[in-house]
């Protein structure tokens, strides 16, 4: 079955440093892949996506690229700030699985950032 | 804000007790997802609703079940309730039930059984 392997956390970084947050997935179709982002209390929030390889993406600083060849979806980040500290998720939809559009999680990076 | 609605915030009850968690997506998502946070199993999924009709199931115990109602809100019912089935219980909707559409996830509603 689908399943996605995380980097184990928690990690702890300086403010301004440059952060990646390892993922690799396995899926028998193509999936899209997913950040997810969740903060201290709150809901689970989409960061970036990609629905095909080579594709790239990003959204407030942060950046993941869909590599097909090593099944990965690594997040990265140049700068990181006090702001991003939160626990992140790494997730895929495999649209072979036809007519369940779940996502599959990985377990979770708890990220905090040091001023 | 992503739009989902989830009520109560917290609930805390007894063993053996029926629970009901309420959800309301998106405006204009047709579909609902819900999911089981908790500290030994993770973000799991445990059913799919898309307008009104069961779509897919996970890991969802046959003590849970859970419907969508015509005006699209939905409802998780968690009865005999275990120790165990403490944890964050999320919903989460997205426009055409399609995986390459992201899903928008409610607050949570923290389930805490004594």
């Amino acid at each position: 079955g689908d399943s996605v392997t995380q980097m184990e956390g928690p990690v702890t970084l300086s403010e301004e440093a440059f952060l990646t947050i390892n993922c690799t997935y396995t899926a028998t179709g193509y999936p899209s892949l997913f950040w997810y982002v969740q903060y201290p209390g709150e809901g689970l929030q989409l960061l970036l996506k990609a629905t095909k390889a080579d594709d790239k993406g990003s959204n407030k600083g942060f950046e993941a690229t869909y590599r097909k060849e090593t099944t990965s979806f690594h997040l990265e980040k140049g700068s990181v700030q006090v702001s991003d500290s939160a626990v992140y998720f790494c997730a895929l939809s495999d649209p072979s699985n036809f007519g369940n559009e779940k996502l599959t999680f990985g377990t979770g990076t708890r990220l905090t950032i040091i001023p | 804000d992503s739009g989902v609605t989830q009520t109560p915030k917290h609930l805390i009850t007894a063993t053996g007790q029926r629970v009901t968690l309420r959800c309301s997506p998106r405006s204009g998502d047709l579909s609902v997802y819900w999911y089981q946070q908790s500290l030994d199993q993770g973000l799991q999924f445990l059913i799919q609703y898309y307008n009104g009709e069961e779509r897919a199931k996970g890991n969802i115990l046959e003590r849970f079940s859970a419907q969508q109602f015509p005006d699209l809100h939905s409802e998780l019912n968690l009865s005999s309730l275990e120790l165990g089935d403490s944890a964050l219980y999320f919903c989460a909707s997205s426009v055409f039930g399609s995986s390459h559409n992201e899903q928008f996830f409610g607050p949570g509603t923290r389930l805490t059984v004594l």
